[in-house]
């Protein structure tokens, strides 16, 4: 069974930095990409970047080029979402999603990690 | 970059009535790359439809999604009580994902 499990909800400061997690099983991590997907409290899904672990190809939307940092360990299955200086604008909800390879949808879905940026 | 606009933004229907939602490209979108996903209130997104008109594992037959070009059609043809949810259309294009704003379908 596809699984993605996402690390718990954060609170931090602004300036803080941060890194989430998307722990995946049940399927060959090196042979689909991992996205990640922003959804601000009550508004739309963004996808923010993506990631193909099995060669580290990396691909950002413009709008979170230099904002966030996507990673992805080998060894254990995970992609990483990190920033080095949170903005209370960070608030969001965010989703890691797996892309099959050859295809560009997004089939499973994260539970989702909600961080909260406040002073 | 390519913007897709959904409509209507609200959709206000009674169970067991057809829903039509729209989603239009700002320029041509291969259908493979169109996709729709349902959010439910406090729930992740799921995959409804992909190639623009080919339904998920395990999604109902009255979802049926449909278009080219420019212009994308999903459609639920009987509304059930689980249906009402907000609906995004998504797309790839030149290395880059977007996804509508969504259409919200609620109970009349």
């Amino acid at each position: 069974e596809v699984q993605l499990v996402q690390s718990g909800a954060e609170v931090k400061k602004p300036g803080e930095s941060l890194k989430i997690s998307c722990k995946t099983s049940g399927y060959t991590f090196t042979s689909n990409w991992i996205g990640w997907v922003r959804q601000m409290p009550g508004k739309g899904l963004e996808w923010m970047g993506i990631i193909y672990p099995g060669d580290s190809d990396t691909r950002y939307s413009p709008s979170f080029q230099g904002q966030v940092t996507i990673s992805a360990d080998k060894s254990i299955n995970t992609a990483y979402l990190q920033w080095s200086s949170l903005k209370a604008s960070d608030t969001a909800m965010y989703y890691c999603v797996r892309q099959p390879g050859g295809v560009r949808y997004f089939d499973y879905w994260g539970q989702g990690t909600l961080v909260t940026v406040s002073s | 970059e390519i913007v897709l606009t959904q409509s209507p933004g609200t959709l206000s229907l009674s169970p067991g009535e057809r829903a039509t939602l729209s989603c239009r490209a700002s320029q041509s979108v291969s259908s493979t790359y169109l996709a729709w996903y349902q959010q439910k209130p406090g729930q992740a997104p799921r995959l409804l439809i992909y190639g623009a008109s080919s339904r998920a594992t395990g999604i109902p037959d009255r979802f049926s999604g449909s278009g080219s070009g420019t212009d994308f059609t999903l459609t639920i043809s009987r509304l059930e009580p689980e249906d009402f949810a907000v609906y995004y259309c998504q797309q790839y294009g030149s290395s880059l994902w977007t996804f509508g704003q969504g259409t919200k379908v609620e109970i009349k």
